[in-house]
């Protein structure tokens, strides 16, 4: 079965300082992956994917995430923190198994970036 | 563009009330999705339509069903309310098939049940 892990609950740096979130996955066959952020009484938003190719990928808000296929993980990191990057952020896998339609979450790892 | 639209935004119910969570889209997608959110559970997903005229069970779909009415809307209705079923609900929405497209959320509604 596909599953996500973000072993960290909150995840606290200092504004300038650089951040990783950390996530790790289990799937049959090859990965989609993804990060997603949340603020506050809002849906979630896409900030990057990893489907194939680069293993360091780029999104959005100057996000980046590390895939490593020998550690099954996909680690957000961006390198100087914002206040504003403060929110709820989730890591997801595509079940293709299942015909790419349902999508897996972790529990989320809220970050808190001080000023 | 208005992209996902759900109401309503808080609901409270009584404990064996019924209700219906609606959810339009306006980016033309095929694929519609409703998923709950629990403090430190993730998103779960309750039911998803992979496209027009055709809906499927997710991982948390006891007690729940849904009609997806033409392409842009997709409702979610609660028969009999549970204190279980207090949770955030989220509709999204993707390209069809698309192994590299994102879900796009709508803001959410915020139920309680006593």
């Amino acid at each position: 079965a596909q599953s996500v892990a973000q072993p960290e609950d909150q995840v606290n740096v200092a504004e300038g300082n650089p951040l990783t979130v950390k996530c790790t996955y289990s799937v049959s066959g090859n990965p989609y992956l993804f990060w997603y952020v949340q603020y506050p009484n809002r849906g979630l938003q896409f900030l990057l994917k990893y489907i194939t190719g680069d293993n360091l990928v780029k999104g959005s808000y100057g996000f980046e995430a590390e895939f490593n296929k020998s550690q099954t993980s996909f680690h957000l990191k961006k390198p100087s923190a914002l206040v504003s990057d403060s929110a709820l952020y989730f890591c997801a896998v595509r079940d293709m198994s299942t015909g790419g339609f349902k999508t897996i979450f972790g529990a989320g790892t809220r970050l808190f970036v001080k000023a | 563009n208005a992209g996902v639209t759900q109401t309503p935004k808080f609901q409270v119910l009584k404990t064996g009330q019924s209700m219906t969570l609606q959810c339009a889209q306006d980016m033309n997608h095929n694929s519609m999705y409703w998923y709950r959110q629990d403090p430190g559970m993730g998103l779960r997903l309750i039911y998803y339509s992979a496209s027009e005229g055709t809906t499927d069970k997710g991982e948390v779909p006891n007690g729940y069903n849904v009609s997806r009415l033409n392409k842009r809307e997709f409702s979610l209705r609660l028969e009999s309310a549970a204190p279980s079923q207090t949770s955030v609900y989220f509709c999204a929405s993707s390209e069809l098939g698309a192994d590299n497209s994102p879900l796009h959320f709508g803001n959410g509604t915020r139920l309680t049940v006593t």
